[in-house]
């Protein structure tokens, strides 16, 4: 069982369309992050989002962070192609010290 | 170099043999930390360096995964008596703070026929 449950898995999209990932768990999170991989290259940070309720944008891409900090979703407006990519979803947890616990991921996928 | 850099991008060993996959992190990044990502999943912990020292090893799946990082910056993963179960991409990732915000290398692709 994945501490972080990441929805959906898989997102065929049109280009110009909207989506929206989700990040959901039954435990509390000191900190949370996103991340985009490209196939054959290591997960590069988009957010992190340490506040309940907090919410940061990042051009087309919204980040919010639930209340009790449990949850996270990841929101694009407007997919591009260049959007494609696995998006991880990984937090922190105090009493697991500093190690980053990722979720499976959402592969995307923007077609043109 | 400014980012994390791993090498050899692309391993590839056969059953039994022992490997050593190497992590050059950002420098001044006192945090260290190893991954393992199998297809289609999410990075998988493996140990995280403070320093010199193994802050935390718990994930490391078995004896025959060791890691060292004697001088405090470069770090590597030795995995001895492979298995092709160990076939995966290895991350290295560094980080300058407690918020635990890492920056990852590309990644050491292992292929243990």
């Amino acid at each position: 069982t994945q501490l972080l449950e990441q929805s959906p898995q898989f997102l065929s999209i049109q280009e110009g369309e909207n989506l929206t990932v989700y990040c959901n768990s039954s435990s509390v999170f000191s900190s949370l992050q996103w991340y985009r991989q490209e196939p054959g290259e290591g997960p590069v940070l988009l957010v992190t989002v340490v506040t309940g309720g907090e919410v940061k944008k990042l051009k087309r891409l919204t980040f919010q962070f639930g209340d009790a900090r449990k949850d996270s979703s990841l929101h694009i407006t407007a997919a591009q192609p260049g959007d494609t990519g696995l998006y991880l979803c990984a937090g922190v947890r105090r009493e697991y010290g500093n190690k980053l616990v990722f979720g499976a991921g959402t592969i995307l996928r923007v077609k043109s | 170099g400014a980012g994390v850099s791993q090498t050899p991008s692309n391993k590839v060993t056969e059953k039994g043999k022992y490997v050593e996959l190497r992590c050059d992190p950002i420098s001044g990044h006192t945090a260290l930390y190893w991954y393992r990502q199998s297809l289609g999943q999410g990075p998988e912990f493996l140990i995280y360096f403070q320093g010199t020292g193994a802050a935390d090893d718990s994930g490391l799946p078995n004896d025959r995964f060791f890691a060292v990082r004697p001088e405090g910056s470069v770090s590597t993963l030795k995995i001895q008596r492979t298995e092709r179960g160990d076939s995966a991409v290895y991350l290295c990732a560094s980080s300058s703070d407690r918020s635990g915000k890492a920056f990852f290398g590309q990644g050491t692709r292992l292929t243990v026929v």
